[in-house]
């Protein structure tokens, strides 16, 4: 069974540049979340997506946004790149029965995206 | 503001005994608690969980000790191993809060030979 493909693996990018990470979740998994960590930081909570609909939303500046398809692979976007979100971006998925989480499961989690902003 | 505190940056024990690693948080309306495990250069690995209306659950070498009135959680490993060396993650959800995980800084953990 296929894990949690995120692609790129590895980022780099120019200060005012805007990048598109990808997130392609375990078959069957509607629920996809994105997460950042940075060494400062540690690991943050960015959004949660299930059936094409952003559930939950973390504190992080508009700048950041996502979507999920139909075919509950995801993406997000970081626009007007700044040095601060250098960072690796995790991206997670879960089932459902119904909508609510099996957290017996817990997340499974991708390798993530490296971004490296310069 | 840091809702779930691994105050132990890090951990050494021998191999074949017990590690303990800990972890306390403040908000009262977390249901589900996770613990993970991370490698450099990967993604959390999932170990084991616990619901809020439980104080303890076991898998394997993997037990997680609940306790709601001092909100604070623990997980042993026992006997450790030296692939268990990695940085271990205690997460918190629920509440206001729906599914996303609430992460602590981590703990280091090297299990000697």
């Amino acid at each position: 069974k296929a894990g949690v493909t995120q692609t790129p693996r590895y980022l780099i990018k120019t200060r005012g540049q805007q990048v598109t990470l990808s997130c392609s979740p375990i078959s069957g998994h509607r629920s996809v979340s994105w997460y950042q960590q940075t060494p400062g930081q540690g690991l943050q909570f960015l959004f949660e997506y299930f059936s094409e609909t952003q559930r939950n939303k973390g504190n992080f500046p508009g700048r950041f946004s996502g979507r999920q398809f139909s075919n509950s692979r995801s993406e997000m976007n970081v626009s007007t790149l700044e040095l601060g979100d250098s960072a690796l971006y995790l991206c997670a998925s879960s089932l459902d029965a119904g909508g609510v989480l099996n957290f017996n499961y817990g997340y499974t989690f991708g390798s993530g995206t490296r971004l490296t902003v310069v | 503001d840091q809702q779930v505190k691994q105050n132990s940056p890090s951990l050494s024990v021998q191999e074949g005994r017990i590690s303990i690693l800990n972890c306390d948080y403040t908000n009262s309306m977390f249901d589900y608690f996770l613990w993970y495990k991370k490698y450099p250069a990967e993604g959390p690995t999932f170990l084991i969980s616990i619901s809020s209306i439980k104080d303890k659950n076991e898998d394997g070498r993997f037990t997680v000790f609940l306790n709601k009135s001092a909100k604070h959680l623990s997980l042993h490993i026992v006997p450790s191993q030296p692939g268990d060396s990695a940085v271990y993650f205690c997460a918190a959800s629920g509440g206001s809060s729906g599914y996303a995980l609430n992460f602590g800084k981590g703990t280091s953990l090297l299990v000697t030979p």
